[in-house]
């Protein structure tokens, strides 16, 4: 069983439609990440969670909304996307507060919106 | 403000040639830590490395090895004897902590390197 996974690994929707990125960690850490990262840009930092509380929120458009229910899973709901929002949406997780650890990052998520 | 730069956008070398993967980071704090990352072609970022900023001491891993250089700010990355499965992006990092005790990753823009056979 792998560290971080994400589901599904492809999505294709319409901008009307609603969906929700799934990202579960299996590592025992305490903070969780969403990134962007576009064709030809650098990764962009999203939402950052630690101990279930969203500790970063860097400027991100409404229609993405994340959500942690818990240490191990953190959520993406994403609605009335834009064609721009397509790209590969990759989760993380560390261990901090004692020090830290590297990030472990999921396969990631290849959205395309249509 | 922090920074993490990868002025090579893109390497190509032929298999068994070295290659050197340059980082430069920029950050007012003496406490951080630097990593580096490899993305192959299936997407997951895999941890290669990481280095603290009181540890200076250079490292070896098979054929990786890391020059960290805080004189220039500076955490180098040599492939020996590349191999085609080498060919992927790589991504160096810093993280700081805030000050809400939680840490911040920043990311290069990547190193794509595509190693011929």
């Amino acid at each position: 069983e792998t560290g971080v996974t994400q589901t599904p690994r492809h999505l294709v929707m319409g901008m009307t439609n609603k969906k929700s990125l799934k990202c579960e960690q299996h590592l025992g850490h305490n903070a969780m990440y969403w990134y962007k990262q576009s064709a030809k840009k650098p990764l962009e930092l999203m939402f950052v969670y630690s101990l279930e509380e969203r500790v970063e929120n860097n400027s991100v458009p409404s229609r993405f909304s994340p959500e942690c229910p818990n240490s191990s899973h953190l959520f993406l709901h994403l609605h009335t996307l834009q064609p721009e929002d397509s790209a590969l949406y990759l989760c993380a997780s560390s261990q901090e507060r004692t020090g830290l650890t590297e990030a472990f990052f999921g396969q990631g998520t290849r959205l395309t919106v249509v | 403000a922090q920074k993490v730069t990868q002025a090579q956008t893109e390497i190509s070398v032929v298999e068994k040639e070295d290659v050197t993967l340059d980082c430069v980071y920029e950050t007012r704090d003496t406490t951080y830590y630097l990593f580096w990352y490899k993305q192959p072609p299936s997407g997951e970022l895999v941890f290669l490395i990481r280095r603290n900023s009181f540890d200076e001491q250079n490292e070896i891993s098979g054929r990786y090895s890391w020059n960290f250089q805080k004189s220039t700010s500076s955490f180098n990355f040599t492939i020996t004897a590349s191999q085609v499965v080498d060919s992927a992006v790589y991504f160096c990092a810093l993280s700081e902590a805030r000050s809400s005790g939680t840490y911040k990753y920043i990311f290069g823009t990547g190193t794509r390197l595509k190693v011929l056979a």
